[in-house]
């Protein structure tokens, strides 16, 4: 079935520090892929999202990059704030279904001051 | 924002008893789910609605059953709670037509602990 990996947390960052968060996907079809960014005691929100190969989608600083041939959807920023701390999922959506999405398990950042 | 509430937000019960979440929508979504949340597991959909009265199985939908007899509401109870539906429930929304993979828009969650 779909699946999606994300690398395992915690991440911890110094303030400024430059930010990946590796993903990959195993998909049937040709998906569609997001991040969405859940901060303390919220729900999740979307940080970004890409819709074909070599997409890039950009928000906040945020950025990644669609890669078709590695199955791939890096999140990066290039200079993390204290305000970034938070869990980020690596998300995929496949046409045809009823919007269901395939999340990845969560990497929580936490950037130390 | 597509305007979901949940109620409640917090909830502790005991084992064996019914519980139902409810999520409401202001923006008359056609689609609507319910996630939970676990360590480990990131997000799990439990079930989802594409319409009024109709609903469909998420992948681990087992001791759940949802209703939706309005646009701006869908259910989650859980029939007889157990300790292993200790979780965060999330809802969540989506229109499709602004395009095939529109975000979904969450909720603020529904911490349950069953004891």
């Amino acid at each position: 079935g779909d699946s999606v990996t994300q690398m395992e947390g915690p991440v911890t960052l110094s303030e400024e520090a430059f930010l990946t968060i590796n993903c990959t996907y195993t998909a049937t079809g040709y998906p569609s892929l997001f991040w969405y960014v859940q901060y303390p005691g919220e729900g999740l929100q979307l940080l970004l999202k890409a819709t074909k190969a070599d997409d890039k989608g950009s928000n906040k600083g945020f950025e990644a990059t669609y890669r078709k041939e590695t199955t791939s959807f890096h999140l990066e920023k290039g200079s993390v704030q204290v305000s970034d701390s938070a869990v980020y999922f690596c998300a995929l959506i496949l046409a045809g279904g009823y919007q269901k999405v395939t999340f990845g398990t969560g990497t929580k950042l936490q950037v130390i001051p | 924002d597509a305007g979901i509430t949940q109620s409640p937000r917090h909830k502790v019960t005991e084992t064996g008893t019914p519980v139902t979440l409810r999520c409401h929508q202001t923006e008359n979504h056609r689609y609507m789910y319910w996630y939970r949340q676990d360590p480990g597991h990131g997000l799990r959909l439990i079930h989802y609605s594409y319409g009024v009265k109709d609903t469909d199985k998420g992948e681990v939908s087992d001791g759940y059953s949802v209703s939706r007899s309005k646009t701006e509401d869908f259910l989650l109870t859980l029939e007889s709670a157990t300790s292993s539906q200790t979780s965060v429930y999330f809802c969540a929304n989506t229109e499709i037509a602004g395009g095939p993979h529109n975000e979904q828009f969450f909720g603020p969650g529904t911490r349950l602990t069953v004891l």
